[in-house]
């Protein structure tokens, strides 16, 4: 099976712009998470997305949005950049079950640098 | 709320040795416990994990865990470390039926020859 793909793999903006992030999960997985990674604060969870529903959602402001399509493929939403948005942006899937119990497994991420 | 706690920022050891990663957890209710590892310019990816049962973890490449309820910890050991486990190393927890993880601020394990 392929694994978890993100596209882009590298981004640069500038402050000001917005940015979508594309994630295509592991074939029929249907849970999908964002993480944001940066060397500050580590790797902080974004939301997660199961049947086209948010299901949790972390600390980050509305800026920050995500949604699934009916594929299960995600995207990441960032608008209004700002410098402190520079950061890894990691997805995960995890096997159609209803609990933390079941693995995320990782894609490569897209690294996304704001100017 | 749960928090994860990585004791050690970044670990130095020569080839051969024996290593310990440090992790301590916080929380309320039951949890779930996971290692993770990331090599430069990749994604994580899973060592083991502790759902219930065995408190001993063994895991992918030579790497084990031990879950301690009382002392809220779950480090992972190897007995001989290689230069290719030269990595980053993340412990996380979940809760329940929440897919959110809750990551530690990392261990740089550097293995020197």
């Amino acid at each position: 099976k392929a694994g978890v793909t993100q596209t882009p793999r590298y981004l640069i903006k500038t402050r000001g712009q917005q940015v979508t992030l594309s994630c295509s999960p592991i074939s029929g997985h249907r849970s999908v998470s964002w993480y944001q990674q940066t060397p500050g604060q580590g790797l902080q969870f974004l939301f997660e997305y199961f049947s086209e529903t948010q299901r949790n959602k972390g600390n980050f402001p509305g800026r920050f949005s995500g949604r699934q399509f009916s594929n299960s493929r995600s995207e990441m939403n960032v608008s209004t950049l700002e410098l402190g948005d520079s950061a890894l942006y990691l997805c995960a899937s995890s096997p159609p079950g209803t609990s933390g119990r079941d693995t995320q497994y990782f894609g490569p991420g897209t690294r996304l640098t704001v100017l | 709320a749960q928090s994860v706690t990585q004791l050690d920022s970044q670990v130095p050891v020569f080839e051969e040795a024996p290593v310990e990663l440090r992790c301590n957890y916080s929380s309320s209710v039951s949890v779930y416990l996971f290692w993770y590892v990331q090599y430069p310019n990749q994604g994580l990816q899973l060592l083991l994990k502790y759902l219930s049962g065995s408190t001993l973890v063994k895991g992918i490449n030579g790497f084990e865990a031990e879950f301690n309820k009382s002392q809220t910890s779950f480090h992972l050991r190897k007995p001989s470390v290689h230069i290719s486990d030269t990595a980053e190393y993340f412990c996380a927890v979940s809760e329940g039926s929440n897919y959110k993880l809750t990551f530690g601020k990392g261990t740089l394990l550097t293995v020197n020859p």
